[in-house]
């Protein structure tokens, strides 16, 4: 089956750097999605994608975050300037038609 | 008050024992999915539903759109079923899933 891929798998920032997390999404999918994790609460979604330009965001989804398609086929979400809370896992999660989910394994982000 | 809500919160249960996982929502919605998330945090989409019921294996996943209510079934659990269930909505086709608090299950030798 095919799979969304993530990097990196862990990352460890110190506070006020900027981090890129990476998702490759199956390559005929249209709808892109990043979500988080905090360790114990449920999954929140941050930002939908379609057609290369935002299609929604979350009151999290602030001016600390963007999102962008730099190549036409990776798909990455910039943390500029990482606080202690944004320590979670960061899923990438792309669809073909707006359906059936395919999520990436996820990058574990931890800001010291 | 949370769009999505399941029950039970935890659940522990012997290998072989019938296993039902219920997820209520309070939103109009085109799907629901129930995922499956392992103990090194990977989620896996177990089913889509709009109506009626699916069946994958050893699991059942039935939804009641007029009483906003779901089930996930697991016939014959297994240790290899441990894992968090949960149960995600979407409003539109295209919308942003809403993900319920997930069920958290052990299955026993």
């Amino acid at each position: 089956e095919p799979e969304v891929t993530q990097t990196p798998s862990h990352q460890v920032t110190q506070m006020g750097q900027e981090v890129i997390l990476r998702c490759v999404p199956i390559s005929n999918h249209l709808y892109f999605y990043w979500y988080r994790q905090i360790l114990g609460q449920k999954v929140e979604f941050l930002v939908s994608f379609y057609n290369n330009e935002i299609s929604e965001k979350s009151e999290i989804f602030d001016d600390q975050f963007s999102v962008e398609r730099p190549d036409g086929s990776n798909f990455t979400l910039k943390i500029r300037s990482t606080k202690l809370e944004d320590s979670a896992m960061y899923f990438c999660a792309s669809s073909a038609t707006g359906g059936k989910l395919f999520f990436g394994s996820g990058t574990q982000l931890s800001v010291l | 008050k949370n769009e999505v809500e399941q029950s039970p919160q935890n659940l522990t249960a012997q290998e072989g024992e019938f296993i039902t996982i219920n997820c209520s929502y309070s939103v109009g919605i085109s799907a629901l999915h129930w995922l499956q998330q392992h103990p090194g945090g990977g989620i896996v989409s177990l089913f889509m539903l709009s109506s009626g019921k699916k069946k994958h294996g050893r699991l059942i996943a039935t939804i009641n759109i007029q009483e906003k209510h779901s089930s996930l079934h697991i016939t014959a659990s297994h240790p290899r079923d441990s894992a968090v269930y949960i149960c995600a909505v979407q409003k539109t086709s295209y919308d942003k899933v809403i993900f319920g608090p997930g069920t958290s299950l052990s299955v026993i030798p």
